[in-house]
C-alpha cells in the first residue's frame, strides 16, 4: 500500500530563514505526490503536486518540492519564510482508484 | 462564493444522537469525498463517491453512512454518535483525473459529549 511519512510534527523557523518540511513516501509504483496547506480555521488548499513530468515542482507562495526516487522523498522547501507561511502542511499520495492518503501533518511556526 | 460549502460549521451533540453533515459544491465535479481530521493523524478518508451511483467506503467508514443526493451534494451521517467521533470533518471534490486537485470545504467541527 502507498503511504507517506512526515518527519517532525512541529517545525519552527525565523522569518527569512529556509523552510524545509520533510516527506518520505512508500510506493511500489511511481507515485503521484502532493503538498497541501491548511491555514487556521480553513480547509486545505493545494500547494503543489508531482505528476512525473518534472522532478522539481514549483508551487504557490514561493514553495517548491523535489521528487527524489533514490531517497523516496518529496521534501517541501521555501528559501525565505514569511510570517504568513505559518500553517499546517500535509504531504499526500494518490493511491490508485481511491482518494488521497495524507501524512500526519507538520505545523510550521514562523518566529519574528 | 466558496466552491465547497459545509453545514453546519460547528455542532455539539450528545452520545447516541443522529447527526447529518452536509456538503455542496459548485465546481461541477463528479467526485466527492469525506475526511476526518484528528490531531497528529492527518486526514483519513471516510467515504468517497465518483458519481451519484458510485459510493465507496474509505479506510474508516464504520459508524458512518453517506448519501449522494445529486452531483453537487454529498451528506455524511452519524447514525448514533459516540465521543470518539469528535473531530474536524472535511468535504472535498475533484475532477476525474488521477492528479486533479482536490478542493476542500472549510470543515465542520463536531463535538460528541
Amino acid at each position: 500500500a502507498q503511504s507517506v511519512t512526515q518527519l517532525g510534527s512541529h517545525v519552527s523557523v525565523s522569518e527569512g530563514a529556509l523552510v524545509l518540511l520533510r516527506c518520505n513516501y512508500s510506493s511500489s509504483v511511481p507515485p503521484y505526490l502532493f503538498w497541501y496547506v491548511q491555514y487556521p480555521n480553513q480547509g486545505l488548499q493545494l500547494l503543489l503536486k508531482y505528476t512525473s513530468a518534472a522532478t522539481l515542482v514549483k508551487g504557490i507562495n514561493g514553495f517548491e518540492a523535489e521528487f527524489k526516487k533514490s531517497e523516496t522523498s518529496f521534501h517541501l522547501t521555501k528559501p525565505s519564510a514569511h510570517m504568513s507561511d505559518a500553517a499546517e502542511y500535509f504531504c499526500a499520495v494518490f493511491t490508485g482508484r481511491r482518494a488521497l492518503t495524507f501524512g500526519s501533518g507538520t505545523r510550521l511556526q514562523v518566529q519574528p | 462564493d466558496a466552491d465547497v460549502t459545509q453545514t453546519p460549521r460547528n455542532r455539539i451533540t450528545k452520545t447516541g444522537k443522529r447527526i447529518m453533515l452536509e456538503c455542496s459544491q459548485t465546481k461541477g465535479h463528479d467526485r466527492m469525498y469525506w475526511y476526518r481530521q484528528d490531531p497528529g493523524l492527518g486526514l483519513r478518508l471516510i467515504y468517497y463517491s465518483f458519481d451519484v451511483k458510485d459510493i465507496n467506503k474509505g479506510e474508516i467508514s464504520d459508524g458512518y453512512s453517506v448519501s449522494r443526493q445529486a452531483q453537487a451534494k454529498f451528506s455524511l451521517s452519524l447514525e448514533s454518535a459516540i465521543p470518539n467521533q469528535t473531530a474536524l470533518y472535511f468535504c472535498a471534490t475533484s475532477g476525474p483525473g488521477t492528479t486533479d486537485t482536490q478542493y476542500f470545504g472549510p470543515g465542520t467541527r463536531l463535538t460528541v459529549l
